[in-house]
């Protein structure tokens, strides 16, 4: 089976680095995804990791350890726009069905 | 504009109609996904879509809820009898495999 956790929520101070982690257990790899959803948007594609290791966009970066089934977002300088719901997802079994996490509500404070 | 596209963006239906929804995927993406997501909650995996075969339906999903993808193109969501339990955001996705892409969402109201 699958199951991706990560923690319900965060807060943060603006300017500040802020660390996402998931871990997920699924019975085949193939993947995982981390999108940012601002509340009543759909989510949005930040990053696509495969192979174990950080893989840096601007201020986003993800992190992947496939040995641990573990993943990290961090984003760098904060901005209050930043405050939303991050969501960790893994392809499943065979790499067909796409599974999230409940998603890591993150708030930015001045 | 070439991303996801769903239709109608926004419904209000009352107990016990049908309803469907659209989805136009990104052109070259073999994969369509639904999702239902209640507020404080990641998207529910609901079906996917490989070309024009259903690969995946969840458990979770009654036999009150279809959906086709008739051509390997777009595809159509239904609710039969709507229940007031069924109000949700409805999001489709599509995928080549090594990124996914949502639409707008479709956001039921069941009075």
């Amino acid at each position: 089976g699958q199951n991706i956790d990560q923690p319900t929520e965060m807060t943060a101070t603006e300017g500040a680095i802020v660390q996402i982690n998931c871990t997920y257990q699924t019975s085949g790899f193939n993947g995982l995804f981390w999108y940012q959803q601002h509340a009543g948007e759909a989510p949005t594609f930040l990053s696509y990791n495969v192979l174990d290791g950080l893989e840096e966009k601007g201020r986003f970066s993800s992190f992947l350890s496939r040995s641990k089934g573990y993943s990290y977002l961090l984003l760098k300088e904060l901005q209050m726009k930043d405050s939303a719901s991050y969501l960790c997802a893994t392809f499943g079994n065979q790499g067909g069905k796409l599974i999230f996490g409940q998603g890591t509500e993150l708030s930015v404070k001045p | 504009d070439t991303g996801v596209s769903q239709d109608p963006r926004h419904k209000i239906t009352k107990r016990g109609q049908n309803v469907t929804f659209r989805c136009d995927p990104i052109s070259e993406h073999n994969r369509l996904y639904w999702y239902r997501q209640t507020l404080g909650q990641g998207p529910e995996f609901l079906t996917y879509f490989q070309n024009e075969a259903q690969l995946e339906k969840s458990r979770l999903l009654s036999d009150r809820f279809s959906a086709e993808r008739p051509k390997g193109s777009f595809s159509t969501l239904e609710i039969q009898r709507t229940e007031q339990g069924d109000s949700a955001m409805y999001l489709c996705a599509s995928t080549s495999g090594t990124a996914a892409f949502f639409g707008q969402g479709t956001r039921l109201t069941v009075v």
